[in-house]
């Protein structure tokens, strides 16, 4: 079995930088994937990481540490449209394990 | 490209009945994976299919199963609904299932148990 764990909530206001950290014990890594869930829609992918360090992409930025079991992602330049939740997935032995997600909350 | 569609997109049954839910993957996708969400348990991988072979289960009961046709299309069925089985059910597709290979998430379809 496997832990992701990450925070239930997070506010930010408009133009702030917010920074989801997203934890996680398991065996057989093959990567981690970050999605992005709005109320009542599907999941939207975002990011993949499977070797450390960062990955950009646009006002989007995933890290992970694999010794660390550990990654975050980086949303810069906030805006209204980026309240949603958060979900880190893990893959591993060729399942995709999801996290409780992170209610992202923008004020303005 | 069209995406993932699931049909149908909500669904009302009662205790006991059974449920046929559909998923037709982006054209050229042959990995379909199914999930459930919930509001209590986020969500949970339900199987995997690939060229018509199971290659993943999650921890589900045997009311819950599924299958894939040539065409790549899936299927899942739950039989002997209980209140529980309400939930978000979502279909994700991708080109094969390899650890690299990003899953694209379909809209879903919300069954509700009375």
């Amino acid at each position: 079995g496997q832990n992701i764990d990450q925070p239930t909530e997070m506010t930010a206001t408009e133009g702030a930088i917010v920074q989801i950290n997203c934890t996680y014990q398991t065996s057989g890594f093959n990567g981690l994937f970050w999605y992005q869930q709005h109320a009542g829609e599907a999941p939207t992918f975002l990011s993949y990481n499977v070797l450390d360090g960062l990955e950009e992409k646009g006002r989007f930025s995933s890290f992970l540490s694999r010794s660390k079991g550990y990654s975050y992602l980086l949303l810069k330049e906030l805006q209204m449209k980026d309240s949603a939740s958060y979900l880190c997935a893990v893959r591993s032995w060729g399942k995709l394990q999801f996290g409780a997600g992170t209610q992202v909350v923008v004020t303005p | 490209k069209a995406g993932v569609t699931q049909t149908p997109r909500y669904l009302i049954k009662t205790r006991g009945q059974q449920v046929t839910l559909s998923c037709s993957p982006i054209s050229g996708h042959r990995s379909v994976s199914w999930y459930q969400q919930t509001p209590g348990q986020g969500l949970q991988f339900l199987f995997e299919y690939f060229s018509e072979t199971q290659r993943n289960k999650g921890n589900f009961p045997g009311r819950f199963s599924g299958r894939q046709f040539s065409n790549s299309r899936s299927e899942m069925n739950v039989s002997t609904l209980e209140l529980g089985d309400s939930a978000l059910y979502l279909c994700a597709s991708s080109l094969i299932p390899e650890s690299t290979d990003t899953q694209y998430f379909g809209p879903g379809t919300r069954l509700t148990v009375l």
